[in-house]
């Protein structure tokens, strides 16, 4: 069975960093592209960052680019999103999801929140 | 970013059809999926690339569309498709609509 469980969520000051983890089960992690995708409360989905099973390929939204980093350990079976500068508007749930060929994404994590707020 | 424009919510009986629609502000070709959120839960991939249903998803739920417009239809309606259901575009970087939220009368 998939199974994805993301961590390291929390409560933390403006301009703090903060970093996500993505332990995968389940599967062949090596083999997949991974994503982080976040969830503002009571807003919809916005797509973060992804990275490819190798890692040779990493993408991010403009909205996080230069601030945020996403990184991928396969022999650990874990993703990754360190997350620095952090602003009011990144307060999410964030989620990890594979990703398919054709950028779509077949299983996603129950989440981790992370509030920005002083 | 490709912007993608949700119908805001729906209201159906159980047993009858409902047609969720998606507009792209440009073509993604079929590169247009469908997913379902239930309160306090992650979202569940439903249909991938405009018409293929994703593994485990009742056949009451199909999708169409390619281009600009695209549809999602549930037929028949259940109780438990109580949901919001997401589009995503994945023909540049993934984007997502707003999201339609079902309710059953």
């Amino acid at each position: 069975e998939v199974q994805l469980v993301e961590s390291g969520g929390g409560l933390v000051q403006p301009g703090r960093s903060l970093k996500l983890s993505c332990l995968a089960s389940g599967f062949t992690f090596s083999n997949y592209g991974m994503n982080w995708i976040r969830q503002a409360p009571g807003k919809g989905l916005e797509w973060v960052a992804s990275i490819s099973s190798s890692s040779s390929y990493i993408y991010y939204a403009d909205t996080v680019k230069g601030r945020f980093t996403i990184s991928r350990d396969n022999a650990k079976n874990t993703l990754y999103l360190q997350m620095t500068s952090l602003r009011s508007e990144d307060t999410a749930l964030y989620y990890c999801a594979r990703q398919q060929l054709g950028r779509y994404f077949d299983f996603w994590g129950p989440g981790t929140m992370v509030t920005v707020s002083s | 970013d490709t912007v993608l424009t949700q119908s805001p919510a729906l209201a159906v009986s159980p047993g009858e059809r409902v047609s969720i629609s998606c507009r792209a502000s440009e073509g993604v070709n079929s590169y247009m999926h469908w997913y379902q959120q239930k309160p306090g839960q992650q979202p569940k991939l439903l249909i991938y690339k405009a018409s293929n249903l994703a593994s485990g998803v009742p056949a009451r739920f199909s999708g169409s569309g390619s281009g600009t417009d695209f549809t999602l239809t549930i037929d028949p309606v259940e109780a438990d498709d109580t949901a919001t259901y997401f589009c995503q575009q994945s023909w540049n970087d993934p984007t997502f609509g707003a999201g339609t939220k079902l309710e059953l009368k």
